[in-house]
């Protein structure tokens, strides 16, 4: 089976564009998390989505977004780039909303120059 | 505020035993993952512990003491391959709806 697929693997953009990230969790699970991670830090929890419904949201500003389709897959969509949005944006999905055990994908690389 | 302490490196030899402790205060306290992430790479869910005591997982055991806010993560019979960054992670909402990571352990084994 297909683990969790985040697309694209990298990307650069100019501060003040627009960016949409694609995940697809893997077959059956229900949950997709986002999360931020910056060099030498832990994840930094953005969003959750349940049954296409979300769940929470982390502390984040308003240029953050997403949803997440029928099929489960997921969109996060981060308007006005900064500097500070590069990082790597990891995709994670799990059976459940229970976030204890989350499977992840390999990130999408965001570079804003 | 939330917060989540683990040493910021440890370091080991092949065939050694390491324990890496994370202590946390949060708003809520439903359960405390592990997370394996090597370089490059996306993390990978090791264990969960949502009740007290020791989850045995082959070479990895998590350990968890809510009374004490306190867990550990110990890895025997090290490898090269176990060279990684761990991190510990509370899920603080029942709903499962937010999951704080701490900044990681750098772990190093040698030969």
């Amino acid at each position: 089976d297909a683990g969790v697929t985040q697309s694209p693997t990298h990307l650069i953009k100019t501060r003040g564009q627009h960016v949409t990230l694609r995940c697809s969790p893997i077959s059956g699970h229900k949950s997709v998390s986002w999360y931020q991670q910056v060099l030498g830090q832990g994840p930094q929890f953005i969003f959750q989505y349940y049954e296409k419904e979300e769940r929470g949201r982390g502390n984040f500003p308003d240029r953050f977004s997403a949803r997440q389709f029928p099929n489960y897959s997921s969109e996060l969509n981060v308007n006005a780039l900064l500097l500070g949005d590069s990082a790597l944006y990891l995709c994670a999905s799990s059976l459940t909303g229970e976030m204890g055990e989350q499977y992840f994908g390999p990130g999408t690389r965001l570079t804003v120059t | 505020g939330q917060s989540l302490e683990q040493p910021s490196e440890v370091t080991a030899v092949e065939g050694a035993i390491v324990q890496i402790n994370c202590t946390y205060q949060t708003s809520g306290f439903y359960g405390l993952s592990w997370y394996q992430q090597h370089d490059g790479g996306a993390p990978t869910f090791l264990s969960y512990n949502a009740l007290d005591g020791l989850e045995e997982t082959g070479r990895f055991s998590s350990f968890l003491s809510r009374s004490d806010s306190y867990g550990y993560l110990l890895l025997q019979e090290l490898q090269m391959k176990d060279s990684a960054s761990y991190f510990c992670a509370v899920r603080v909402n029942q709903a499962g709806t937010a999951l704080i990571f701490g900044k990681g352990t750098t772990l190093s084994v040698s030969s």
